[in-house]
C-alpha cells in the first residue's frame, strides 16, 4: 500500500525565515494535496498538484511536484506567526473514490516572533 | 470557514458504549468522507458516502458504520467503543465524481473513550 513520509517531523523557525517541508511517496503520485491544520481542528486546503513538474503558489506558499511524481515540497517564504500549524500532505489512494486520501503524519511548524 | 459543520465538538464515552457523530456537508456537495485522526498521526480514511450509498471503505471494522441522508448530511456510528477509538473524527465533503477534487473538512469531533 502507498505510504507518505514527511520531513521534518517538526520545525521551529524565526519569523521572516524561509522553510521547506518535504513529502515522499512510496508509489507514483496521481494527485497530491497539501493541507494545513491548527491543533485539534479541521484541515484547510492549500494546494493540489497533479502533473509532474507542476508548481503552484498562493501568497507566500509554493508547492511543487517533482517530474517523477514521487516527491513534493512545500516552501514558505518570509514565514509569519500565522503560518504556524501542522502541514499535511495527502494523496489519492487510487481506490477510485474521490475522498479516499492517504496522509502523511504531518510536519509541525512553529514560528517564533 | 469551509461550510462543513460537525457535532458535537467534544464527546466523552465509556468503553463498550455506542456513539453517533454528525456532519452537515457544504451546500452543493453530495459526497461525504469520514476520517479518524489519532494524536500525532495523519487522518485515516474510514469510508465515503456518495448519494446515500457507501462508496469506498478503509481498513476499519464493521462496528464503524455510517449513513448519508437525502440532504447529503451524514452520520458516523461506532459500536462497542474501545479505548483506541479515542481520536479526532473529521468529515469532509466534496462535489462528487472521480478523483482529483479537493475536500472541504469540518472542524472535527474529539472523542475520548474512558
Amino acid at each position: 500500500s502507498q505510504e507518505l513520509e514527511q520531513s521534518p517531523q517538526s520545525l521551529i523557525v524565526q519569523e521572516g525565515k524561509n522553510l521547506t517541508i518535504n513529502c515522499t511517496s512510496s508509489k507514483t503520485l496521481y494527485g497530491l494535496y497539501w493541507y494545513k491544520q491548527k491543533y485539534g481542528e479541521g484541515l484547510i486546503f492549500l494546494m493540489m498538484l497533479q502533473k509532474g513538474g507542476e508548481e503552484k503558489s498562493h501568497e507566500k506558499i509554493t508547492a511543487k511536484l517533482d517530474e517523477k511524481k514521487q516527491q513534493s515540497s512545500l516552501h514558505i517564504t518570509a514565514s509569519q506567526p500565522s503560518h504556524a500549524g501542522i502541514y499535511l500532505c495527502g494523496a489519492d489512494n487510487g481506490g477510485g473514490s474521490q475522498g479516499n486520501l492517504i496522509f502523511g503524519k504531518g510536519t509541525k511548524l512553529s514560528v517564533k516572533p | 470557514e469551509t461550510g462543513v459543520t460537525q457535532s458535537p465538538t467534544h464527546l466523552i464515552k465509556t468503553r463498550g458504549q455506542q456513539v453517533t457523530l454528525r456532519c452537515s456537508s457544504q451546500s452543493g456537495h453530495n459526497t461525504v468522507s469520514w476520517y479518524q485522526q489519532a494524536l500525532g498521526q495523519g487522518p485515516q480514511f474510514i469510508f465515503q458516502y456518495y448519494r446515500e450509498e457507501e462508496n469506498g471503505r478503509g481498513n476499519f471494522p464493521p462496528r464503524f458504520s455510517g449513513l448519508q441522508f437525502p440532504n447529503y448530511s451524514s452520520e458516523l456510528n461506532v459500536n462497542a467503543l474501545e479505548l483506541d477509538d479515542s481520536a479526532l473524527y473529521l468529515c469532509a465533503s466534496s462535489k462528487g465524481g472521480g478523483e482529483g477534487e479537493k475536500l472541504f473538512f469540518g472542524s472535527g469531533t474529539q472523542l475520548s473513550v474512558l
